[in-house]
């Protein structure tokens, strides 16, 4: 069973739709459950983090976490043609720079005028 | 004022040479790291520096060589390239408290063997 899986997509939504992006992981030891987005041709950047099952709220968007299902999910809401990149989810084990970050493979996201 | 730099953005070269990449962060991190982002977009961890100090090495080739000047900055050598070695290599950089979410990418660096 691989640690992180991911939908690779492509997902092509129109704007203003809500986007669910979601990730599953076989790791227990994960303790911090993150997103980052990755625009074409660039480095990924931090969307939001959170280390407990739940809901976290950013604005348009909502991280969710279910540690006994071993699942995470991005909300995105009235989404925008901006949103169109590639969501990475990622997992670390503890919060130190020893900790090393697990990426999924990313979800391709398209959001059509 | 960008945060996270690396140089060259694109670096095509034929299989056998050596090749540098130089990464550069001016937000004051005290941590850094090298990934590699293969073909089908799996981002994975090589190096990390804190400090100077390397604190996680996975398992990649010795023909890769890391190396820390100082904190701010991360090179990233690689002797007798091969096909495989094509990728897009980031480096990124952290405060060693959070350096377990919270990084910082660069651009990225595209290299390509021919």
């Amino acid at each position: 069973q691989k640690e992180v899986e991911q939908d690779p997509g492509p997902l092509s939504v129109p704007e203003g739709a809500i986007v669910s992006l979601n990730c599953t992981y076989s790791n227990s030891a994960f303790q911090y459950f993150m997103w980052y987005r990755q625009y074409s041709r660039k480095g990924p950047e931090l969307l939001m983090y959170t280390y407990s099952s739940g809901n976290k709220e950013d604005g348009r968007f909502t991280a969710q976490v279910d540690k006994s299902s071993k699942y995470i999910s991005l909300f995105i809401r009235d989404s925008q043609p901006s949103d169109s990149a590639t969501y990475l989810c990622a997992f670390s084990p503890g919060y130190s720079s020893a900790s090393k970050i697990i990426f999924g493979s990313g979800t391709r996201l398209s959001i059509r005028p | 004022d960008t945060a996270v730099s690396q140089t060259p953005k694109y670096l095509v070269t034929q299989m056998g040479n050596d090749k540098s990449i130089k990464c550069e962060q001016n937000l004051g991190h005290d941590t850094m790291y090298w990934y590699k982002q293969d073909s089908k977009k799996f981002l994975k961890i090589m190096f990390s520096y804190n400090n100077k100090e390397l604190i996680i090495n996975e398992t990649v080739p010795n023909r890769f060589s890391p190396k820390s000047p100082d904190k701010a900055h991360l090179n990233l050598h690689i002797n007798s390239l091969e096909l495989g070695d094509s990728a897009v290599y980031f480096c990124a950089s952290s405060q060693a408290t959070r350096g377990g979410r919270e990084q910082y990418f660069g651009p990225g660096t595209r290299l390509t063997v021919t």
